[in-house]
């Protein structure tokens, strides 16, 4: 059973458009969200978080939405680069809960291609 | 270096031998993290150590997957008796705390099990 869900395994996008990657939770519980960014044979890179008393933040071209009604949240890069192309993982935690609750579980990920 | 360090990068072994996977967390770092990526899928938890707390378990895939962090820093984890499906790459996160803030991952180590 996924906790963590990202449904697009892959988006292609032309360069200097927006790119929106999407992630979807079941875990009432977490209360802290991350993105991170992988290249090919590196380890994850972090994005960018968001705690669940917040409803969006924001970095530079990166932009995290979070809807706690609907346990989803949406990563906005804008506008996007062709560096930007990786594999860009969803991740949560019950970070208040310390303890077992504070293993950070992943999504599957979206592959994102930006086109020149 | 200042950030996570797994070795050995690349392991191959023969199926059915033990290996040992290492990770050095960022000094001072008191939360440790191990996952697995095989080809093509996600990031799938193996097990998580927090401090003194015990650790979460629960994300290993059989009784051949063991752990442990001596001392608070290093981690090993061990697989025993290995299988072919066990390839994958493995993937070592620390981070400051277990309170609202990110994990540095290792470069990982790739095992491949012929």
């Amino acid at each position: 059973d996924q906790q963590v869900k990202q449904n697009s395994p892959s988006l292609s996008v032309q360069e200097g458009r927006i790119s929106i990657l999407n992630c979807d939770y079941t875990n009432s519980m977490f209360d802290y969200f991350l993105w991170y960014k992988k290249y090919p044979a590196e380890g994850p890179t972090f994005l960018i978080s968001i705690s669940s008393i917040k409803d969006k933040n924001e970095d530079g071209r990166f932009t995290v939405f979070l809807n706690k009604s609907a346990k989803h949240l949406s990563l906005h890069i804008v506008p996007s680069q062709p560096g930007d192309s990786a594999v860009y993982f969803c991740a949560a935690s019950a970070m208040k809960y310390g303890g077992s609750q504070g293993n950070l579980i992943f999504g599957k990920g979206t592959k994102l291609s930006v086109k020149p | 270096g200042a950030g996570v360090s797994q070795s050995p990068s690349n392991k191959v072994t023969e199926k059915g031998k033990d290996v040992e996977l290492r990770c050095d967390p960022i000094s001072g770092h008191t939360a440790l993290y191990w996952y697995r990526q095989s080809l093509g899928q996600g990031l799938e938890f193996l097990i998580y150590f927090q401090g003194n707390s015990a650790p979460d378990k629960s994300g290993l895939p059989s009784d051949r997957f063991s752990a442990e962090r001596t001392g608070g820093s290093v981690s090993t984890l061990t697989i025993q008796r290995t299988q072919q499906e066990d390839s994958a790459v493995y993937l070592c996160a620390s981070s400051p705390s277990n309170m609202n803030t990110e994990a540095f991952f290792g470069q990982g180590t790739r095992l491949t099990v012929v």
